[in-house]
């Protein structure tokens, strides 16, 4: 079945460590995207990419970093410039110029401070 | 910008009743509106949305949706409430050429037995 597949699910993260948050999508979707989520705030935008080799930030990039040198991986690099990177993180796709239709969304990574 | 608000970050209904989950756009011009489903601990499902057809949309597990252009309100609804719904419900709009949806803040549901 195709979809999208986050990994890992929970990720504990040292100060000052840097840390990379999988998503692989197999529904050939041309658009990946990556956001935030955290209690009473609805979803932020961190960084999305409508093609192979380009991205562009979002509404909260700072401190984040991503990639995509293959349609169906877009990884997010949580850096150590992020003050706050507690939070549930969410990936997903969507048919380039089809937004219309939705998006699919993956199953969350759950990223702690320790 | 379009941007969307949703009034209530909680509800709480007895099963069996009605179900209302208020959802208020802005927008110059009709949007597409997203009505989406979390459990706790996982990703957002697609519940409904309204792409400029018909006013009144229906989607999966028994919810509809009704875009009101004079009220720039995009309600969700459900007739009655099944201890399953409890969830949190995102309202979203369609931001711009890059397609980027817009979340409102979110609207947890709790079912009372």
């Amino acid at each position: 079945d195709g979809g999208i597949t986050q990994s890992p699910k929970y990720l504990f993260r040292k100060e000052g460590q840097n840390v990379t948050l999988s998503c692989e999508q197999n529904l050939n979707h041309d658009a990946m995207y990556w956001y935030r989520q955290d209690p009473g705030q609805g979803l932020r935008l961190i960084y999305y990419s409508q093609i192979v080799n380009d991205f562009q930030k979002g509404d909260i990039a700072e401190g984040y970093s991503v990639s995509r040198e293959k349609k169906e991986s877009f990884p997010l690099t949580v850096t150590s410039a992020q003050k706050n990177p507690t939070a549930f993180y969410l990936c997903a796709s969507s048919t380039n110029g089809q937004g219309a239709g939705g998006y699919t969304f993956g199953s969350g990574t759950r990223l702690t401070v320790v | 910008a379009q941007s969307v608000t949703q009034l209530g970050s909680h509800v709480s209904v007895s099963e069996g009743a009605l179900v209302l989950l208020r959802c208020n756009y802005s927008s110059s011009v009709p949007p597409y509106l997203f009505w989406y489903v979390q459990y706790p601990n996982q990703g957002l499902q697609l519940l409904l949305k309204y792409t400029s057809a018909a006013t009144l949309v229906k989607g999966i597990n028994g919810f509809e949706a009704e875009f009101k252009k004079s009220e720039t309100s995009f309600h969700l609804t459900k007739p009655s409430a099944h201890m399953s719904d409890a969830a949190e419900y995102f309202c979203a709009v369609i931001k711009g050429g890059a397609q980027k949806l817009v979340f409102g803040q979110g609207t947890r549901l709790t079912i009372n037995p």
